[in-house]
């Protein structure tokens, strides 16, 4: 079946430009996260939802990021006010479940800001 | 808090050989699972093989294996006959098993594998 697909799949923005990342998860997965690919941090988590429970948010690194997972289904990300330091790629992430439940990726979405 | 350390930036192998990467964990937990995924140029980060903590024996998966040293809190892979599709970042990863964060997988930085023809 369909993977984790995530759109754009490369975005370049100017610095002060608001940005909306897409995630669209395995039909049927209740689990949903968002983790930012950085050279100078490595993977990090940022943020998830699960069903209709309150997500978790504290990796967010600042209050110009939020997100929203619209349905248990979609999920868009979203960079108000970008900075340089906001490049980086963005992973989503969906799961049956937790702990040991596989993670599927999608392909990333290449944050550029100029 | 729990950390992932990979000591190897890079490393490279012959094709049809065997190579092995490193991982330490720190944690006080008792029950966490521990992962290795594989990021090619596409980006898609892909399952390679997971261990649950509670489980003596080693994970393998065809040409894939695992030394889990739970004492010593390493977590190295094997690749065996070795392949250029194998040729990739690979993370070392780590998640809890209970309490409130067992879906917060935590990554070491990575080591690139470039598998040599």
């Amino acid at each position: 079946g369909a993977g984790v697909s995530q759109s754009p799949s490369n975005k370049v923005t100017e610095k002060g430009k608001d940005v909306e990342l897409r995630c669209d998860p395995i039909s049927g997965h209740t689990a949903l996260y968002w983790y930012r690919q950085s050279l100078g941090q490595g993977l990090e988590f940022l943020i998830y939802f699960q069903g209709n429970s309150a997500p978790d948010k504290s990796g967010l690194p600042s209050d110009r990021f939020s997100a929203e997972r619209t349905g248990g289904s979609v999920s868009t990300l979203t960079i108000q006010r970008t900075q340089q330091e906001d490049s980086a790629v963005y992973l989503c992430a969906s799961s049956f479940g937790q702990g040991i439940y596989e993670q599927y990726f999608g392909p990333g979405t290449r944050l550029t800001v100029t | 808090a729990q950390t992932v350390t990979q000591s190897q930036p890079e490393m490279s192998v012959q094709e049809a050989e065997t190579v092995t990467l490193s991982c330490t964990y720190d944690t006080s937990e008792n029950n966490y699972y521990l992962f290795w995924y594989k990021q090619p140029p596409s980006r898609q980060m892909i399952l390679v093989i997971r261990q649950e903590a509670y489980k003596q024996q080693n994970a393998t998966e065809n040409r894939f294996s695992v030394n889990f040293q739970k004492a010593a809190k390493s977590f190295s892979l094997k690749i065996s006959d070795s392949q250029l599709g194998d040729t990739a970042m690979y993370f070392c990863a780590f998640i809890f098993n209970s309490g409130g964060s067992n879906y917060k997988l935590t990554f070491g930085k990575g080591t690139l594998l470039t598998v040599n023809p």
